[in-house]
């Protein structure tokens, strides 16, 4: 299996709500990356967590809220996000070589 | 990590090789050289990893100068399903001890494939 799973596909929500992404992946990496990608800009690293620990936030707005449950799953909690955050947010994980991504999350912020 | 300098776009045509030029002036000791491929709202997918001199693998080709200054892609006989933002990135490879992998994205590159 060399898959990253994220759930949901597509997220609509509102500005004062709270919602979490998910990601999985069983494939033994132990570490694993958040990405927020805007239309025809490369992705941008958000995260990383290295056995199951946050080794580099970067500057990331507390509105975005990762944690890492365990070597297989990567969640990012999300509150009161703002439209400007409307992206694809991309989920990888990484075995010292190669990373695998996810399909990504297609966020809306209305 | 070091900055990647790649072309904005490039066009093809079908059956031909395309090349695609990576710059890396400041490439560490400890640094490899990384190739992905994204189609729009997809997750970017793993072409070629090297260091230096030539890897080849099924789906394309990496080579890189004794220097390591810069290193070129090439795809041999690129079809309509080519067409995508390919990305060059440099950096150490991921260690269990917790350092960052080389996963900092530049601007990529556009390849546009015609018929």
């Amino acid at each position: 299996d060399t898959e990253v799973t994220q759930t949901p596909k597509h997220l609509v929500m509102g500005m004062t709500n709270k919602k979490s992404l998910k990601c999985e992946q069983h494939m033994g990496h132990r570490a694993m990356y958040w990405y927020k990608q805007k239309a025809k800009k490369p992705p941008e690293l958000m995260f990383v967590y290295s056995y199951e620990k946050l080794s580099i936030n970067e500057s990331v707005p507390s509105r975005f809220s990762p944690e890492c449950p365990n070597s297989s799953l990567l969640n990012l909690h999300l509150h009161a996000l703002q439209p400007e955050d409307s992206a694809l947010y991309l989920c990888a994980s990484s075995h010292n070589t190669e990373a695998f991504f996810g399909q990504g999350t297609r966020l809306t912020v209305v | 990590l070091a900055k990647t300098t790649q072309p904005i776009s490039m066009d093809s045509y079908e059956g031909q090789e395309v090349n695609i030029t990576c710059s890396h002036n400041n490439i560490a000791t400890n640094d490899y050289i990384t190739w992905y491929q994204q189609f729009p709202s997809q997750g970017p997918r793993f072409i070629i990893q090297g260091y230096k001199t030539k890897v080849t693998n099924e789906v394309a080709s990496l080579f890189i100068p004794a220097d390591r200054k810069s290193s070129t892609l090439s795809l041999p006989r690129v079809s309509l399903s080519d067409t995508a933002v390919y990305y060059c990135l440099v950096g150490a490879r991921m260690n269990y001890g917790g350092s960052q992998g080389n996963l900092i994205f530049g601007k990529g590159t556009k390849l546009s494939v015609k018929p």
